[in-house]
């Protein structure tokens, strides 16, 4: 099993473009997560999904638009960027309230 | 109201020390999750705690809930390198058919050879 993975690993954007970052899980967990993980901040929600074709708002939404088609894939949008977004992204995929994270993608807005 | 705060933000210590990481809350805990991060890597799922006075051991881990349910603490006897990292704390909280996480902002770990 692969567990969680994300792609891409690395992203460099320009002020107002947009880009689609996805997490795919092979463990069949109903649950998925996006988070940013900025210095100092530690972890913070930004969408969950409690399954397919469900999505609700985390702690930090505001610029960001997630969907869940099928079950093992989760994406997360950003529409236009804005340098407020540079962050690391990890998603995770939880079963019995254990989380298990993906790899991060570290995305730098210019 | 559903964040937990985490001390000290930074530890240095010398290899063969112990440390320690505290999470507290103002508010009583469901649950508290333990969260291990390598540096450039992910956080990695460490224990829950359930239990009010609950005390769980890893190795040279020890994991302890707080007997009101509002603090938690790590303790790591005679650190060596491979403990570096950042440890979070996370409480979990079920409502309208979700469950989630909120982590504390963690505490650093460098351990001196």
């Amino acid at each position: 099993n692969a567990g969680v993975t994300q792609t891409p690993k690395f992203r460099v954007l320009k002020t107002g473009q947009s880009m689609t970052l996805l997490c795919a899980q092979d463990m069949n967990h109903e649950y998925m997560y996006w988070y940013r993980q900025d210095p100092g901040m530690g972890l913070r929600l930004i969408h969950y999904s409690v399954g397919e074709g469900t999505t609700a708002k985390g702690e930090v939404p505001d610029g960001y638009n997630v969907s869940r088609l099928k079950k093992q894939n989760f994406l997360l949008g950003l529409e236009s960027a804005a340098p407020s977004q540079t962050s690391v992204y990890f998603c995770a995929s939880s079963y019995g309230q254990k989380e298990y994270f993906g790899p991060g993608t570290r995305l730098t807005v210019t | 109201g559903q964040q937990v705060m985490q001390i000290p933000q930074y530890q240095h210590v010398q290899e063969g020390e112990d440390f320690t990481t505290y999470c507290n809350s103002s508010t009583t805990l469901s649950n508290i999750q333990w969260y291990k991060q390598r540096p450039g890597g992910h956080p990695v799922f460490l224990i829950q705690l359930v239990k009010s006075g609950e005390v769980k051991k890893q190795k040279r881990l020890t994991f302890q809930f707080g007997e009101a349910k509002k603090n938690s603490s790590l303790h790591i006897t005679a650190t060596q390198t491979t403990d570096v990292g950042t440890y979070f704390c996370a409480r979990g909280y079920s409502g309208a058919g979700s469950y989630q996480l909120t982590f504390g902002k963690g505490t650093k770990l460098s351990v001196i050879p």
